[in-house]
C-alpha cells in the first residue's frame, strides 16, 4: 500500500532558529518526492521535487534530502522567519499504469517571535 | 495574474441539493486534477483530467462528476450532497501527470459546508 508518514505532527521553534521535519514514503513504484507548503486558508505551493537520481536539493532556506534507500526524505528550514509558520506537506510520486501521488498528513510548523 | 482559480471559495448549502465548483488555469497546463482536504488536513485526489479525458478517479461516488469544457478548466458537479461531503476541494494543475514530476499548482480552495 502507498503510504507516506510525516513527522513530527506539529512544531513550535523560536524565529531565526533551524528545524528539520520527517518523510517516511512507501510508494512503489517510486517516481519523485516533493515538499508542499501550505499556509492557513491556502492551497499547497510547491517547494522542491526530487527525482529518484538526486538526494538533495534547495529552495531558497529551504533544503530537500532524500535517501531512496531508506525510503525517507527530510525538509531543513535554515533561519526560520514568522512567515515560514505552515503546514509542510510531504508527497510521494509513483508510476506504473496512471502516474499517482500520495500526500502525507503534514506537519503544522509555528514559528514565534 | 492567478495561475489557477476557483469559484465559489466559500459554498453553504443543505442536504440533497446538487452544487458545482468551478475551476480554470490559465497556463496552458495539459493536466489539471480535484483535491478533497478534510477535517485533519488530508489532501486525496479525487480526479485527473488529461487533455480533457478522466484518467483517474480514486474511487470517488458518483454523485461526483467532473465536468471538463476545454483544456483550462475542470468543473466539479456534486449531486444530493451528504454531511460527509463538507471539507476544502482544490483545483490544481500540472503540465503533466503529477506522478512524472511536474509541478502542480493549486487553487485557493473551496470551503463547502453541508448543513
Amino acid at each position: 500500500k502507498n503510504q507516506v508518514e510525516q513527522s513530527p505532527q506539529s512544531l513550535i521553534i523560536l524565529e531565526g532558529k533551524n528545524c528539520t521535519l520527517q518523510c517516511n514514503y512507501t510508494v512503489s513504484p517510486f517516481s519523485n518526492l516533493r515538499w508542499y507548503k501550505q499556509d492557513t486558508g491556502r492551497g499547497p505551493v510547491s517547494l522542491t521535487i526530487m527525482t529518484f537520481s538526486e538526494n538533495t536539493k534547495s529552495n531558497g532556506r529551504y533544503t530537500a534530502t532524500l535517501d531512496a534507500d531508506t525510503k525517507q526524505s527530510s525538509l531543513h528550514i535554515t533561519a526560520s522567519q514568522l512567515s515560514d509558520s505552515a503546514s509542510y506537506i510531504c508527497v510521494g510520486g509513483y508510476s506504473g499504469g496512471y502516474q499517482k501521488v500520495t500526500f502525507g498528513t503534514g506537519t503544522k510548523l509555528q514559528v514565534i517571535p | 495574474d492567478t495561475a489557477v482559480s476557483q469559484t465559489p471559495k466559500y459554498l453553504v448549502t443543505q442536504m440533497g441539493n446538487d452544487k458545482s465548483i468551478k475551476c480554470e488555469q490559465n497556463l496552458g497546463h495539459d493536466t489539471m486534477y480535484w483535491y478533497k482536504q478534510d477535517s485533519k488536513k488530508f489532501l486525496k485526489i479525487m480526479f485527473s483530467y488529461n487533455n480533457k479525458e478522466l484518467i483517474i478517479n480514486e474511487t470517488v461516488p458518483n454523485r461526483f462528476s467532473p465536468k471538463s469544457p476545454d483544456k483550462a478548466h475542470l468543473n466539479l458537479h456534486i449531486n444530493s450532497l451528504e454531511l460527509g461531503d463538507s471539507a476544502v476541494y482544490f483545483c490544481a494543475s500540472s503540465l503533466r501527470l503529477a506522478g512524472s514530476g511536474d509541478t502542480q499548482y493549486f487553487g485557493p480552495g473551496t470551503r463547502l459546508t453541508v448543513l
